[in-house]
């Protein structure tokens, strides 16, 4: 069955440094998208993508956060200058236009020290 | 701001109990998504409803749009379905908004 992956599965960095997360989406799908969880709390939306572009994006996803497709198969979050209350786990989803589930990766733990 | 509430928080259940957990949505919400998460962190996708009723093995969802409410059944339970089940709600551009989650841990 095809799947969402994502790399590394564990990021740490230190306070001011970027980090770049990675994620394959299914290859058919269009629809992309970046969540996260801080521990303990609910998932929250950042970003979604579609057609090369930013389709929306949440009040958390600030001029540090940034997107990419950058070969038509990747689909990358940077984080510019970490703080401490970036650390999260970070998952990423796809989906094409069947049934409309979005099927998720299994996230990247970023820990900012 | 769409919102997803779900209950309960914590539940502890007996092998082989039925279980049911609950989710309420508001307006501007379309479908609903039934989501596993492990202690791992990973999520893994069980359904998506926009109406009626979904079964997948022990596993059964049912939504009713009139009342903004959705149920996620799991029939005989055992330990391995513990986990964290989250709902979400899908909103316009197909974002999710996601409930608190219930932590569920079946005892053998």
């Amino acid at each position: 069955e095809p799947e969402v992956t994502q790399t590394p599965s564990h990021q740490v960095t230190q306070m001011g440094q970027e980090v770049i997360l990675r994620c394959v989406p299914i290859s058919n799908h269009l629809y992309f998208y970046w969540y996260r969880q801080i521990l303990g709390q609910k998932v929250e939306f950042l970003v979604s993508f579609y057609n090369n572009e930013i389709s929306e994006k949440s009040e958390i996803f600030d001029d540090q956060f940034s997107v990419e497709r950058p070969d038509g198969s990747n689909f990358t979050l940077k984080i510019r200058s970490t703080k401490l209350e970036d650390s999260a786990m970070y998952f990423c989803a796809s989906f094409g236009d069947r049934a409309y589930e979005q099927y998720f990766g299994p996230g990247t733990r970023l820990t900012v020290t | 701001k769409n919102e997803v509430e779900q209950s309960p928080q914590n539940l502890t259940a007996q092998e082989g109990e039925f279980i049911t957990i609950n989710c309420s949505y508001s307006v501007g919400i379309s479908a609903l998504h039934w989501l596993q998460q492990h202690p791992g962190g990973g999520i893994v996708s069980l359904f998506m409803l926009s109406s009626g009723k979904k079964k997948h093995g022990r596993l059964i969802a049912t939504i009713n749009i009139q009342e903004k409410h959705s149920s996620l059944h799991i029939t005989a339970s055992h330990p391995r379905d513990s986990a964290v089940y989250i709902c979400a709600g899908m909103e316009y551009g197909n974002k999710l908004v996601f409930g608190a989650g219930t932590i569920l841990r079946v005892k053998s």
